[in-house]
């Protein structure tokens, strides 16, 4: 059982260039989010995928894409790399239990993005 | 709208000391609170989680009480070590699942 995974590690890409991050669960998780980190503001929302087929804006969707590919996994995409966009990437999956009163969020060890 | 303030770090102590790191929240209605633990080059995990006012969350000899009197989830250790030093994230969880994340405080403990 991993958890969440997610590829690349680290990524240095020039301005203009394309990646796509990638991230998946096993845990059978209906949601899924792409946060980024960055330092002195905490983890923001970029977008989340409440169930396999849909997907929603966060907090700071601008110059980004994602496609929740099946149930397992939720990609984010940079069409046009800029530097503003240098930072951590965390990926989340999370599921309500019957019964429970919160959901607990699952996260991904990170790909650290450097965008020269 | 709602939002998450805690305690700028770094926070430095010697090991055994006593551990207090702020949060206080401003939400509509009552929130679950979390607090997120990151250690270095990993992503994060929770530590502990308080859902209704006055509940106590705890795990690992970390200790905060939902205070809604205060809005506050003040993060508490009695005896810090070295393995603690980390990034602290207070949270909470909207009303529509969405984790609203404080801005992180660094905690350093040296022998």
């Amino acid at each position: 059982n991993a958890g969440v995974t997610q590829t690349p590690k680290f990524q240095v890409l020039k301005t203009g260039q394309s990646m796509t991050l990638q991230c998946a669960q096993d845990m059978n998780h209906n949601s899924m989010y792409w946060y980024r980190q960055d330092p002195g503001m905490g983890l923001r929302l970029i977008y989340y995928s409440a169930s396999e087929g849909t997907t929603d804006k966060g907090e700071v969707p601008n110059g980004y894409n994602v496609s929740r590919l099946n149930k397992r996994e939720f990609s984010l995409r940079l069409e046009s790399a800029a530097p503003s966009q240098t930072s951590v990437y965390f990926c989340a999956s999370s599921e309500w239990l019957a019964g429970a009163s919160y959901n607990e969020q699952f996260f991904g060890p990170g790909t650290r993005l450097t965008v020269l | 709208g709602n939002s998450v303030t805690q305690m700028e770090g770094p926070v430095t102590l010697s090991e055994e000391a006593f551990l207090t790191i702020n949060c206080t929240y401003t939400a509509t209605g009552y929130p679950s609170l979390f607090w997120y633990v990151q250690y270095p080059g990993e992503g994060l995990q929770l530590l502990l989680k308080a859902t209704k006012a006055d509940d106590k969350g705890s795990n690992k000899g970390f200790e905060a009480t939902y205070r809604k009197e205060t809005t506050s989830f003040h993060l508490e250790k009695g005896s810090v070590q070295v393995s603690d030093s980390a990034v602290y994230f207070c949270a909470l969880l909207d009303n529509t699942d969405k984790l609203i994340f404080g801005t992180g405080t660094r905690l350093q403990v040296f022998p």
